[in-house]
């Protein structure tokens, strides 16, 4: 079945403590990107990638960090995560980066840091 | 600069009524818009997409949304609700170019009432 898996799907944290939120998906698409969901405000893109090795800020990228090694991964990682990073994510993948291409959603990963 | 703006954050309908979810988007060029759906604790799925083809672009489950450059709208409809449509509903605009900046609306949600 092609499909965006993420793990956890559920992560409760303390500040400070590193942690990674994996996304991987089957489909052989080229582009991923990361997006995070907060109540009024729709999703907001983290980062995104075009390619394996070619990564690049959304529109709030600040206390997170991506890596593109293999093209079917594309982990999330928050080096000391803060309150205001609790928060619903969502990684997603389309066969290219152009418009055009709709994106499929991984189930989310709800994150809480106390 | 593009930007989408959904004009409702809650639309409540009865069962067996009419859907109308309203979007208005902004875009320097000639976008591509999608609709996607959200049932309460999954990811998103892709209703429907308009690529520059038909202005009328009809989805999955009955949905469907007409293009309309001079209202720069984008509204989705139904003719008639199911209680399986209670959902929040995001309008993506997308501009054209080498890679995807996509901005999402800040959502709708449906409810039905029996």
């Amino acid at each position: 079945e092609a499909q965006v898996t993420q793990n956890p799907r559920y992560l409760i944290t303390v500040t400070g403590k590193k942690l990674t939120v994996t996304c991987s998906q089957n489909m052989n698409h080229e582009y991923m990107s990361w997006y995070r969901q907060d109540p009024g405000l729709g999703l907001r893109q983290i980062y995104y990638s075009m390619n394996v090795e070619v990564t690049d800020k959304g529109d709030v990228p600040e206390g997170y960090k991506v890596s593109r090694k293999e093209k079917r991964n594309f982990p999330l990682i928050l080096e000391s995560p803060s309150p205001n990073q609790t928060s619903l994510y969502f990684c997603a993948s389309s066969l290219s980066g152009y418009s055009y291409n709709e994106q499929f959603f991984g189930p989310g990963t709800r994150l809480t840091v106390l | 600069a593009q930007s989408v703006t959904q004009l409702d954050s809650h639309v409540s309908v009865s069962e067996g009524t009419p859907v109308l979810l309203r979007c208005n988007y902004s875009s320097s060029y000639s976008p591509s818009l999608f609709w996607y759906v959200q049932h309460p604790n999954k990811g998103l799925q892709l209703l429907l997409k308009y690529t520059s083809a038909a202005t009328l672009v009809k989805g999955i489950n009955g949905f469907e949304a007409e293009f309309k450059k001079s209202e720069t709208s984008f509204h989705l409809t139904k003719p008639s609700a199911h209680m399986s449509d209670a959902a929040e509903y995001f309008c993506v605009v997308s501009d054209p170019g080498g890679y995807q900046k996509v901005t999402f609306g800040t959502g709708t949600k449906l409810q039905v009432i029996p």
